[in-house]
């Protein structure tokens, strides 16, 4: 069964530095996603991202945040200099229609 | 607008014995879907359930949606141990966007 593939698997960085989070999609999938879910809390929507471009953005998605899909198969998260309460499971998602999602087995984000 | 609530928010129960969690949520939808996490681990997608449906079956799971009262529920029949985890429900909102439950914990006692 296709699968979406995130690394790394977890992620120990220093606050204000960068960070970049992978995945890779569904090979025909059309529309990508990010979500991270902070220890014992809900899952929160960050970004979605449709041709190439996003189409929707949470208040969570500032400046420090974005997207790219570099090359037609990845799909990248950047923070650019990270806080401590960026601390969390970063989940990334994509999906055909639009429903049906299927979610990566997520990167667990440390910033110490 | 906070969607998706769950409740419990944690559930033991024996195993063989069946497991209910509802869901309710505030605004309209196009589908609402429940969701497996394996402690710390990744989302699994279990079931969607569209708006204009009213249960869905898969395995044994049951999904029901009553759009009137804006909940859902999701059954386990015949739990196992394998089925230990949290059950999240999910809405879209606009742009396809999930909103997402705080979610149940369910423990399936040996």
């Amino acid at each position: 069964e296709p699968e979406v593939t995130q690394t790394p698997s977890h992620q120990v960085t220093q606050m204000g530095q960068e960070v970049i989070l992978r995945c890779v999609p569904i090979s025909n999938h059309l529309y990508f996603y990010w979500y991270r879910q902070i220890l014992g809390q809900k899952v929160e929507f960050l970004v979605s991202f449709y041709n190439n471009e996003i189409s929707e953005k949470s208040e969570i998605f500032d400046d420090q945040f974005s997207v790219e899909r570099p090359d037609g198969s990845n799909f990248t998260l950047k923070i650019r200099s990270t806080k401590l309460e960026d601390s969390a499971m970063y989940f990334c998602a994509s999906s055909g229609t639009g429903y049906g999602y299927t979610f990566g087995s997520g990167t667990r984000l440390t910033v110490v | 607008s906070q969607q998706g609530e769950e409740d419990p928010q944690a559930l033991s129960i024996q195993e063989g014995e069946n497991a209910t969690m509802n869901c309710s949520y505030k605004t309209s939808i196009n589908n609402l879907q429940w969701y497996r996490q394996n402690s710390g681990r990744g989302l699994v997608h279990l079931i969607l359930i569209r708006s204009n449906e009213r249960e869905k079956h898969s395995g044994r799971l049951r999904v029901t949606l009553d759009t009137s009262k804006k909940s859902s529920s999701l059954l386990i029949t015949a739990s196992r141990a394998a089925d230990t985890a949290s059950y999240f429900c999910a809405t879209d909102g606009s742009n396809y966007q999930l909103i997402w439950g705080a979610g149940t914990k369910l423990i399936i006692k040996p």
